[in-house]
């Protein structure tokens, strides 16, 4: 079975500061992907970041870094000089089989 | 950048009467379609896997017989939401998968159902 564990419903983080939302994942399967999508209010969801098992180096994305702990299943998004843009839902996911699981989501608020 | 259109994007219903919703990729191919339902404030839950010339593959909990998924072409997919009732009140969301393993999935941009 395939499951998305996200243990912070919501998070809020001060404008430029840094804030790091937390993800840990189950998978049987040995070829799988990791991804950060964004929902803003208009609901469009939005990739983030997206993370190969097999590698080993964190992916990054200007702002946006995971740090991918294999290991440990665990898969955490920072977001840097964070932006009042940034606030949205933010969905962790796992792809395996064709099959694109979602986690529970993490709010963000971005306070000015 | 690969657009998946999705429409209509919000219906209003009578209870008892049947919604369809479309899923376009306007400019890739898609072997695969997925379709998500969201409630409030909560996660996507996959309700069902769709392959096109073939039948959808549903998830466990998911009325075959309430959602009918047409996938007819590689560039269209269906969900129709039969006798809806006030319970199916939802955002239903479509994405599409160009093919290649691993990559990203495009979405569409969601359509919210109301049954009154």
């Amino acid at each position: 079975a395939q499951t998305v564990t996200q243990s912070q419903p919501e998070m809020s983080v001060q404008e430029a500061e840094t804030v790091t939302l937390s993800c840990t994942y189950d998978t049987s399967e040995s070829d799988y992907y990791l991804f950060w999508y964004k929902q803003p209010p208009s609901r469009q969801m939005i990739l983030v970041i997206r993370q190969e098992a097999y590698k080993q180096q964190n992916a990054t994305e200007n702002r946006f870094s995971v740090n991918f702990q294999k290991a440990a299943k665990s898969f955490s998004l920072k977001i840097s000089d964070s932006q009042l843009g940034d606030a949205a839902m933010y969905f962790c996911a796992s792809s395996g089989t064709y099959k694109y699981i979602f986690g529970t989501g993490t709010r963000l608020k971005v306070l000015a | 950048g690969a657009v998946v259109s999705q429409h209509p994007s919000r219906v209003i219903c009578k209870s008892g009467t049947s919604v369809k919703i479309e899923c376009r990729s306007l400019d890739f191919q898609a072997t695969t379609m997925f379709w998500y339902r969201q409630f409030p404030k909560q996660s996507l839950m996959l309700m069902a896997t769709s392959n096109e010339g073939s039948k959808a593959t549903y998830e466990q909990g998911v009325e075959k017989d309430k959602f009918l998924i047409n996938h007819a072409s590689l560039t269209l997919s269906t969900l129709t939401v039969t006798s809806a009732h006030p319970e199916d009140s939802s955002f239903y969301i479509c994405s599409a998968d160009p093919g290649q393993y691993g990559e990203k999935l495009f979405f569409g941009s969601g359509t919210q159902l109301s049954v009154l």
